[in-house]
This record gives structure tokens, C-alpha cells and sequence, in this order.
């Protein structure tokens, strides 16, 4: 079974802080999402990565930064905290080597909530 | 079905009672789909997928239909069970590209 974990379930910040959010997965798989999730509005995208050293922008990577040193790490930063960033944070992890039958799903974490005061 | 605006749609069906659950999706390329199934407090989890070259799919308990005409995606529980209550929301993806699009998703409540 793929297993995705996250450093935090619940976490409380406050405004300006500097926040990490981390993600490991223990599957060998090279892509890995980072999401966030907001009642009604679906999951968003946020930042990807390939493969390791590699990230690509999503859809709202604005306040956001990633850092992916390590194949199974994928790591969220949130540079300066806003309240506007309380939110679901969902990471997911994907094989794209080609030997999985479904290749495309995503696999995820059990999400951190972040609240930010 | 999809949400509009910030409420989730919600199905409230009685347990022993069959489910379904729709999803209008936007892309005439995607030719692969995934249904997930999110309770409260925990990620999301693969339930089942099907290919654009297939119109049904089963497997335990639950059945995917697609309609590639209309562009609508349905997922059926059989004899629906208080543990199936959560989000249920489709993904679909164009397989030539990278993006997955998720649903916003339906709540589904089963009364005991």
C-alpha cells in the first residue's frame, strides 16, 4: 500500500509567520502535488514536482514556495503567513515510472489544517 | 452532482438503499476518470476509475457509469452503509497531459 504522511494534522500559526509544511511518501513515486483544499471550491493546485529538484507552478502558487531535495520529501512553504492561507493543505504523490495500471491517480496524505491567526 | 458556489451538494439516503452520485466534468479530451472518497478529517482515497473507452465499470459495491456525450460521470453504491458517508468528488484527466481537474464534490449522509 502507498502510504503518504504529513509532518502535522492541525496547525496553528499566526500572520508573518514563516510555515513548513512537509510530505513523505514511501512508494518511489516521482511526481508529488501539493494542494489545498477550501469547503465548495475543490482541491486547487498549488505546486508540483516531477521528479526530484524539479517544481513546477499550479494554479494559485502565489505566497507559496516548494522544495523537493530528496525523492520522497516534498515540502510546502508558506513564506509569510496570511489568514487568507487557513485552508486544508492536501499533499498526493503519483507514479509516472509506467508500472503502475492506473497510472494517473493521485495518492494522498491525511492533510494538514492549518488555521492562521 | 457539482457544487455551486461554497455549499456542497448532499445526499441523504437511508442505509440498504442504493446511491448515486453525479459529476459533470469539462474536459471532451479527458479519457481517464477517477472517483475518490474523503471522510471527515482524512485525505482523500482512490475508489475506482474508468477509461474513456469504457462506458461501465464495477467493482466492490460500487459502479461507475460515463457518459461521454454529455459529459457526465455517475458513481453508484450499492446497499449504502453508515461507513459510506463522506465527500465523494470525480477527477478526470487528459492522459496526453499532466493536470488532473477535481470535482468540488456531494456529501453523502446515510441515515441509519
Amino acid at each position: 500500500d502507498v502510504k503518504v504522511t504529513q509532518s502535522s494534522r492541525y496547525l496553528v500559526k499566526r500572520t508573518g509567520e514563516k510555515v513548513f509544511l512537509e510530505c513523505v511518501q514511501d512508494m518511489d513515486h516521482e511526481n508529488m502535488f501539493w494542494y489545498r483544499q477550501d469547503p465548495g471550491l475543490g482541491l486547487r493546485l498549488i505546486y508540483f514536482s516531477y521528479d526530484v529538484k524539479m517544481k513546477e507552478k499550479g494554479d494559485i502558487p502565489e505566497g507559496y514556495s516548494v522544495s523537493r531535495e530528496k525523492k520522497e520529501r516534498f515540502s510546502l512553504i508558506l513564506e509569510s503567513a496570511s489568514t487568507n492561507q487557513t485552508s486544508m493543505y492536501l499533499c498526493a504523490s503519483r507514479d509516472a515510472s509506467g508500472r503502475a495500471r492506473s497510472q494517473e491517480t493521485q495518492y494522498f496524505g491525511p492533510g494538514t489544517r492549518l488555521l492562521v491567526l | 452532482g457539482e457544487s455551486v458556489g461554497l455549499h456542497l451538494p448532499t445526499l441523504s439516503v437511508q442505509e440498504g438503499d442504493n446511491s448515486i452520485i453525479n459529476c459533470a466534468y469539462s474536459n471532451s479530451a479527458s479519457d481517464y476518470f477517477i472517483w475518490y472518497k474523503q471522510e471527515s478529517g482524512k485525505g482523500p482515497q482512490f475508489i475506482i476509475d474508468i477509461r474513456s473507452n469504457m462506458d461501465k465499470r464495477q467493482g466492490q459495491r460500487v459502479t461507475v457509469l460515463l457518459n461521454k456525450t454529455v459529459k457526465h460521470l455517475s458513481l453508484q453504491i450499492a446497499a449504502t452503509q453508515p461507513g459510506d458517508s463522506a465527500v465523494y468528488f470525480c477527477a478526470e484527466i487528459y492522459t496526453g497531459g499532466f493536470k488532473t481537474i477535481f470535482g468540488a464534490g456531494t456529501r453523502l449522509f446515510v441515515k441509519a
